[in-house]
């Protein structure tokens, strides 16, 4: 099983880019979601889905778009990129939130000039 | 949003050594999870708590749910190099979809 596979692992953009980060599940988990991890600052919740067509925000949102057309892929869009967008992004998928692993992707670098 | 408060925030320790770690929040909490690090990958569970005042062991590792429901902790018995790594807190906000993560504590072993 692959589990949770993000692309791309780094990607350079300059300031007002726009680019999508891609994550696949083959688990048929039915939740999903993003987060942010920057230092001392721990992983921070950008937005998450419950299934396919439901999506919702987090904890820090503002800047980034998703959808989820499928149960399997849960992009995450950048539509202007800002130096404050820095950061490694992490997927993550789950069949349930407490009552079953969250199993995380390898993670994406962004950079932000 | 919740916030988990975790500490310390930093450690390193000699091989062999016991470990322990701790996450507090200003809210109660129905589950309490933790999570491990390893560097240049996502976290990944190690231990799942449900009920307060229960503790659960997963090898070397122990984690407490506390009678509060405020707080839990994490501590690893006889530490190895390879516990090196950020061990995260996380729980549910309460009637929520969204899980919310302590900051971390990051653990260096000296062999």
């Amino acid at each position: 099983n692959a589990g949770v596979t993000q692309t791309p692992k780094f990607q350079v953009l300059k300031t007002g880019q726009s680019m999508t980060l891609q994550c696949a599940q083959d688990m048929n988990h039915e939740y999903m979601s993003w987060y942010r991890q920057d230092p001392g600052m721990g992983l921070r919740l950008i937005h998450y889905s419950v299934g396919a067509g439901i999506t919702d925000q987090g904890e820090v949102p503002n800047g980034y778009n998703v959808s989820r057309s499928t149960t399997e892929d849960f992009p995450l869009r950048l539509l202007s990129a800002a130096p404050s967008q820095t950061s490694v992004y992490f997927c993550a998928s789950s069949y349930g939130l407490t009552d079953s692993p969250l199993h995380f992707g390898n993670g994406t670098r962004l950079t932000v000039t | 949003g919740q916030q988990l408060n975790q500490s310390p925030q930093s450690m390193f320790i000699q091989e062999g050594e016991d470990v322990s770690m701790n996450c507090t929040s200003s809210s109660i909490f129905n589950t309490w999870l933790w999570y491990k690090q390893d560097p240049g990958e996502g976290p990944v569970l190690l231990i799942a708590l449900y009920k307060a005042g229960e503790l659960t062991s997963n090898g070397r590792l122990t984690a407490q749910f506390g009678i509060t429901r405020k707080d839990s902790f994490l501590n690893i018995s006889a530490s190895i190099p390879s516990d090196v790594g950020i061990y995260f807190c996380a729980g549910p906000e309460a009637g929520s979809y969204q899980l919310t993560f302590g900051k971390g504590t990051k653990l260096s072993v000296i062999p």
